[in-house]
């Protein structure tokens, strides 16, 4: 069965900086592989997704993702962070069985 | 705009009692999902729908039941049975089972027991 980590509870960065939210996967055949955020009180939105080609993803906000496929992981990045990306990030993994599964989430804190 | 829909936002629950939780969309989309979020566990699977009048159970569906009788609507109930209900529930729709594109959420219930 699939499955995904976050290795990080919580990210702290200062604004302006760039930042980086982990994401390691396990998956039987190719990965379809998202990347989600939530506000506080609030459902998930979607900001990027990996299904084939480039290894650079770019999505909504500024974020991208850089999949790596030696290294199982799918790191989501943004060159310079806002107080306004404060918020808990969740990775996620699809395979050919269809199941999506998430991983716990990862905190993340910009500091002004 | 479409979306879905989660009312109430808010929901208290006494003993031995059921509570339903209400998920409707407009996004015209065949399959619907209910997650249940608990702190520092992401989320897990209760419900799935593939297609109106067909469910099947996630990875947590002891307690809970739902119904698919309409393509807009995807009820979840929780029951007496589940003994620990208090979480944040999502509803979740896609386009169709297993695609590649990615899931809807709404913007969940909170449940708590009196």
């Amino acid at each position: 069965a699939q499955s995904v980590a976050q290795p990080e509870d919580q990210v702290n960065v200062a604004e302006g900086n760039p930042l980086t939210v982990k994401c390691t996967y396990s998956v039987s055949g190719n990965p379809y592989l998202f990347w989600y955020v939530q506000y506080p009180n609030r459902g998930l939105q979607f900001l990027l997704k990996y299904i084939t080609g480039d290894n650079l993803v770019k999505g909504s906000y500024g974020f991208e993702a850089e999949f790596n496929k030696s290294q199982t992981s799918f790191h989501l990045k943004k060159p310079s962070a806002l107080v306004s990306d404060s918020a808990l990030y969740f990775c996620a993994v699809r395979d050919i069985t269809n199941d999506m599964r998430f991983g716990a989430g990862t905190r993340l804190t910009v500091k002004p | 705009d479409g979306g879905i829909t989660q009312s109430p936002k808010y929901l208290f629950r006494k003993e031995g009692q059921n509570v339903t939780l209400s998920c409707e969309q407009n996004l015209n989309h065949d399959a619907m999902y209910w997650y249940r979020q608990d702190p520092g566990q992401g989320l897990r699977l209760i419900y799935y729908s593939q297609i109106v009048n067909d469910f099947q159970k996630g990875d947590i569906a002891e307690g809970y039941s739902v119904s698919r009788e309409k393509k807009e609507s995807f009820p979840l109930t929780v029951t007496s049975a589940q003994k620990n209900p208090t979480a944040f529930y999502l509803c979740a729709s896609s386009i169709f089972f297993g695609t590649n594109q990615p899931q809807h959420f709404g913007d969940g219930t909170r449940l708590s027991i009196l």
